[in-house]
């Protein structure tokens, strides 16, 4: 069964700090995207990682790929209020693509 | 502007009448797909298209249809909406090489009644 799962679902920082968002999935991919969502609006491409190792950054966050764990990460470094979105994870499989549930993210002053 | 439209943006139906949800991308994007998405399930795929006349079904197809008959446009049709079919629909595009990102058009929010 093609699934993908993101943790946490909700997450709430204070501005400043790090964390990181899991992507895990459950059959071979090497296409993954990571995707922001702002309250009431549609969905805002941020990173396409194509290949094992690929890392890719933009401003306070940065997103990994392994795919032989399976896993994507999105670190967000140095919380400000303008990253409080939610935040998905997409697999390709095959032209299958298949989101993750969505990670809430709330950043406090 | 390169973009992804739908319409309409909002709609209030009910059970049984068929509707069609319109979208249209001026890219030239090969890949079409429609999702929708509900709180807490994420986006889940309906149906998607490789190119005009290619159509596949996606992770929850039934009591979907589309149509590809034109590169730009990628029609959703519910030929007998019913309640569990409200949600909010998004339509999405992508150049198929190299596999880039998906642009996603405004949504468009469904009541069935």
């Amino acid at each position: 069964e093609l699934k993908v799962e993101q943790n946490p679902l909700f997450l709430s920082m204070q501005e400043g700090k790090n964390y990181t968002i899991y992507c895990n999935y459950s059959t071979t991919s090497d296409r993954l995207y990571w995707y922001r969502q702002d309250p009431g609006k549609s969905l805002e491409s941020l990173f396409v990682l194509l290949s094992n190792g690929a890392v890719k950054q933009e401003g306070r966050l940065m997103a990994s790929l392994d795919t032989k764990a399976r896993l994507s990460t999105l670190h967000i470094t140095a919380a400000v209020h303008d990253l409080s979105a939610t935040y998905f994870c997409a697999v390709a499989f095959g032209n299958d693509m298949r989101f993750g549930a969505g990670t809430r993210l709330t950043v406090k002053p | 502007e390169a973009q992804v439209t739908q319409n309409p943006r909002y709609l209030i139906t009910v059970t049984g009448k068929k509707l069609t949800v319109t979208c249209s991308q001026n890219m030239n994007h090969e890949y079409m797909s429609w999702y929708r998405q509900d709180p807490g399930l994420g986006l889940r795929q309906i149906y998607y298209s490789m190119n005009v006349e290619v159509t596949d079904k996606g992770d929850v197809p039934e009591g979907y249809k589309v149509s590809r008959k034109e590169k730009r446009n990628f029609p959703l049709i519910l030929e007998s909406p019913s309640p569990n079919q409200t949600s909010l629909y998004f339509c999405a595009s992508s150049s198929r090489h190299p596999y880039n990102e998906q642009f996603f058009g405004p949504g468009t929010r469904l009541t069935v009644l």
